[in-house]
């Protein structure tokens, strides 16, 4: 099973909104309701900032948004600030064999 | 708060057993919720290893199954991982995690632990 498909990296400027794209397949991210989004700051460990597609856990900004359509889920940052600045991860829930997965990753660049 | 930490060896020899424990506090294992590891290799994504449920049920990566068995200990708070057979391709930073709810989100986590295979 290979991993969910990012962009390496995304940028965008303090202030605007930036969207990550997480697209995987029908048996996982387009097959259940079930996907997560991590922050991670080097040399961190990841941080849960949406689950279940569209929840945030208390705590996490409401600038974080997160949506699904089809195969593809989006974690979209509005109001960029310096400290979005890391490395963001999609998970889904991927069935009763692989049962969760990764996506590879995405730098975000706040310029 | 709930927080997590892992321990064990940071180097470990190719074909040895890598064993890590992650003691939990502020929170009973035995009260609930689900328990995982997650490992990421240096410069790499993150991969999930395997889980185990409240009830003991355990879940494992089909790519690691054959090599990986995650227990727990009640009596102490904390839950461990064994990985045979290691190789280079197993240096990773080791990550212990809490899930909650169906969709196997990750709330909680340990700062890791760097984990090098090496002679």
């Amino acid at each position: 099973q290979s991993a969910l498909t990012q962009p390496r990296s995304v940028s965008g400027s303090p202030g605007q909104s930036v969207t990550i794209s997480c697209t995987g397949t029908s048996s996982d991210v387009g097959g259940y309701n079930y996907v997560s989004w991590y922050q991670q700051h080097p040399g961190k460990a990841p941080k849960l900032m949406i689950y279940d597609v569209n929840k945030r856990p208390s705590g996490v900004p409401d600038r974080f948004s997160g949506s699904k359509s089809g195969n593809t889920a989006s974690l979209t940052i509005s109001g960029l600030q310096a400290e979005d600045e890391a490395d963001y991860y999609c998970c889904s829930y991927a069935g009763s064999y692989i049962y969760v997965i990764f996506g590879g990753g995405t730098k975000l660049t706040v310029l | 708060q709930v927080q997590l930490q892992e321990s064990g060896p940071g180097l470990v020899k190719p074909s040895e057993t890598l064993s890590l424990t992650c003691a939990v506090s502020g929170y009973s294992i035995s009260s609930g919720s689900d328990w995982g590891w997650i490992r990421q290799p240096p410069g790499k994504g993150l991969e999930w290893i395997g889980s185990i449920y409240q009830s003991g049920s355990t879940y494992y990566s089909p790519s690691l199954k054959s090599r990986v068995t995650i227990s727990v200990d009640t009596s102490k708070n904390q839950f461990s991982l064994k990985l045979t057979s290691v190789t280079a391709a197993d240096t990773a930073v080791y990550y212990c995690a809490r899930s909650f709810g169906s969709g196997w989100a990750f709330d909680y986590w340990g700062q890791g632990t760097l984990v090098t295979v090496s002679s």
